[in-house]
């Protein structure tokens, strides 16, 4: 079985803290996204990446950053954590050429 | 962007009874894809059709898809108290990695 791990469950930071949100997966996918999932809004993606070192934009990458420098790990940054990035973040992976996206469990982030 | 549009927003049955979902979409697609999520998890992929196919079954899941409407459905039948999730149909973004995801469809089965 495909595997994605995220690195915490739970989070709390302040406001202003620079915060890493890690995320691996065990099946050497090429892809990996992140997303954020908030009430009433859905599912939305904040960056991806379709190999090492490579990433691209999704539709709200303001606030955020990637680094992917091993092909199994994608780490999503916050530079200046800020409370509108209070959220639930969901890290995906997926092979390149097939459509199916993996998901870790989440990382609910709370920022005060 | 989003994509999907799921309707309805939520629903509630007993178990034992079909429950069926909404999807649509605004523009041509590959293939449209359902996942599942339970509280405060990751989603769970759990049926993929593509553009050419207009019906497809895994266990108690039938999806059927409508191109012409730009819409899909997902009938899950006999539900049992363990289908409470939230479901989301997706489709590939203009990237051709990523997905759009509607809002999701909260389901609930109560014994």
């Amino acid at each position: 079985d495909v595997k994605v791990t995220q690195s915490s469950r739970y989070l709390v930071k302040r406001t202003g803290e620079k915060v890493f949100l890690e995320c691996v997966q065990d099946m050497d996918h090429e892809n990996m996204f992140w997303y954020r999932q908030d009430p009433g809004l859905g599912l939305r993606l904040i960056y991806f990446s379709y190999d090492v070192k490579m990433k691209e934009k999704g539709d709200i990458p303001e606030g955020y950053s990637v680094s992917r420098e091993k092909k199994e790990r994608f780490s999503l940054i916050l530079e200046s954590a800020s409370t509108n990035q209070t959220s639930m973040y969901l890290c995906a992976s997926r092979t390149g050429g097939r459509e199916t996206q993996y998901f870790g469990p989440g990382t609910r982030l709370l920022v005060l | 962007s989003q994509q999907g549009e799921e309707d309805p927003q939520a629903l509630s049955i007993q178990e034992g009874e079909n429950a069926t979902m909404n999807c649509s979409y605004k523009t041509s697609i590959n293939n449209l894809q359902w996942y599942r999520q339970n509280s405060g998890r990751g989603l769970v992929h759990l049926i993929l059709i593509r553009s050419n196919e207009r019906e497809k079954h895994s266990g108690r899941l039938r999806v059927t898809l409508d191109t012409s409407k730009k819409s899909s459905s997902l009938l899950i039948t006999a539900s049992r108290a363990a289908d409470t999730a939230s479901y989301f149909c997706a489709t590939v973004s203009n990237s051709g990695y990523a997905l759009n995801f509607g809002k999701g469809t909260s389901l609930l089965v109560t014994p």
